[in-house]
């Protein structure tokens, strides 16, 4: 089955930029969804199919695919950002895996 | 609009069978060519998927799980279901059932999530 690999953690200070990759073989070819949860939730989509986001999610919030990374950026971070954040594809096999998820801490 | 909500026994016995159900309100289970999944996480731990059933009636299972998983839809009642067998305290987790909008393979609403722990 298909591999997605994340970091563990990120920090970053208010204000700053975030940045969370999402390792997989050739996962430019894919399209890739991010999700982000706070604790005690369900996931919520931020972004999909690489770079769109669901009404109602902030600009800050972006997503780029290249080669063997895809990377959601967040900018201009808050505090109520901090949150764990996990990648997801549909692979060929038809299964629907997710990375091992990021924690952002906002410092 | 869409809402799901899961219920089911939050505490199974090992080697017995998990069952769960999630109802699908302000819609129905049988338009818009929906997909519906099952996801669950371990305490502490992150996101894996269990399954999907396709708004034909097609189901596709995580291979790591194939052997024990049963996701069926009762169209009758508007809810989807999700049978694992063989429980061991390895499948304590938090159970969400998902939604996946037509030809896109992300999963745009969530339930809640419920807790199921398997222990004697």
């Amino acid at each position: 089955s298909y591999v997605l690999t994340q970091p563990p953690s990120v920090s970053v200070a208010p204000g700053q930029t975030a940045r969370i990759t999402c390792g997989g073989n050739n996962i430019g070819s894919k399209s890739v969804h991010w999700y982000q949860q706070k604790p005690g939730q369900a996931p919520v989509l931020v972004v999909y199919d690489d770079s769109d986001r669901p009404s109602g999610i902030p600009e800050r919030f972006s997503g780029s695919n290249s080669g063997n990374t895809a990377t959601l950026t967040i900018s201009r971070v808050e505090a109520g950002d901090e949150a764990d954040y996990y990648c997801q594809v549909w692979d060929s096999s038809s299964d629907l895996p997710f990375g091992g998820g990021t924690k952002l801490t906002v410092l | 609009q869409l809402q799901l909500q899961e219920s089911g026994s939050g505490l199974v016995k090992p080697s017995q069978t998990l069952s769960l159900t999630c109802a699908v309100s302000g819609g129905s289970i049988s338009s818009g060519g929906y997909s519906w999944s099952w996801i669950r996480q371990p305490p502490g731990k992150g996101l894996e998927w269990i399954g999907y059933i396709y708004h034909s009636g097609s189901t596709y299972y995580n291979p790591s799980l194939k052997s024990r998983v049963t996701i069926s839809v009762d169209r009758s009642k508007n809810q989807f279901s999700l049978k694992l067998s063989s429980v061991t305290a390895a499948d304590t987790a938090v159970y969400y059932c998902a939604s996946s909008p037509p030809e896109y393979w992300y999963f745009d609403l969530w339930g809640r999530g419920t807790l199921v722990t398997v222990s004697s």
